[in-house]
């Protein structure tokens, strides 16, 4: 298997416009997580999906940001508009049914807002 | 709520020495504790997990404690390899939501060969 697959893997943008970012999760995982990584607050869960539908996103920052996952293969988290503030690395996770905490990450965007 | 900490931000150790890497928690509500690694530019990797009903758990060169009084937990790691340098992360796992993971800070470990 090719793993989460995340896309970009690096996006430079102005403040304002708005971003995409894209997630495969692993074929027949269950569970899909979005999660933020930044100098100040650390590694962070987002929101989180189980059989496309969201669960949790309590930790979505504001309404400038926002998720879905139109079926099992593809999800999405778009930022709009977006701030120099949320430049940080946002990582992708999934995870079987069963084995939820044992989570397998993608590679990672690193999102840069100028 | 529950707050992972990880107060070393980093820790070198010789090759083939014993690595420690430590972590506290503040509510012992919530059970399962897990570690990951990562390496520059990739996401995190699964490393090893802990139920409170154990004390300890192995995997190979890998063992997590749990010390649920002192609400501690540890990573050793012997004998250590430069492959090991990497960040490792303390998460929980546990509460209401399924899944919802709460990282620590991260700590830089660095084997020297």
């Amino acid at each position: 298997d090719a793993g989460v697959i995340q896309s970009p893997r690096h996006e430079v943008t102005e403040m304002g416009q708005e971003v995409t970012l894209r997630c495969k999760p692993i074929s027949g995982h269950d569970y899909l997580f979005w999660y933020r990584q930044t100098m100040m607050r650390g590694l962070e869960l987002l929101i989180y999906f189980n059989n496309n539908v969201p669960i949790d996103d309590s930790g979505m920052p504001e309404d400038r940001f926002s998720a879905k996952m139109p079926n099992a293969s593809f999800s999405t988290l778009k930022i709009q508009p977006s701030e120099p503030r949320d430049s940080a690395v946002y990582f992708c996770a999934s995870s079987p049914w069963g084995s939820y905490n044992e989570q397998f990450f993608g590679p990672g965007t690193r999102l840069t807002v100028l | 709520d529950q707050q992972v900490k990880q107060n070393s931000p980093s820790l070198s150790v010789q090759e083939g020495r014993i690595s420690i890497l430590n972590c506290d928690y503040t509510n012992s509500m919530f059970d399962y504790f897990l570690w990951y690694k990562k390496y520059p530019a990739e996401g995190p990797t699964f490393l090893i997990s802990i139920s409170s009903i154990k004390d300890k758990n192995e995997d190979g060169r890998f063992t997590v404690f749990l010390n649920k009084s002192a609400k501690h937990l540890s990573l050793h790691i012997v004998p250590s390899q430069p492959g090991d340098s990497a960040v490792y992360f303390c998460a929980n796992a546990g509460g209401t939501s399924y899944g919802k993971l709460t990282f620590g800070q991260g700590t830089i470990l660095t084997v020297h060969p």
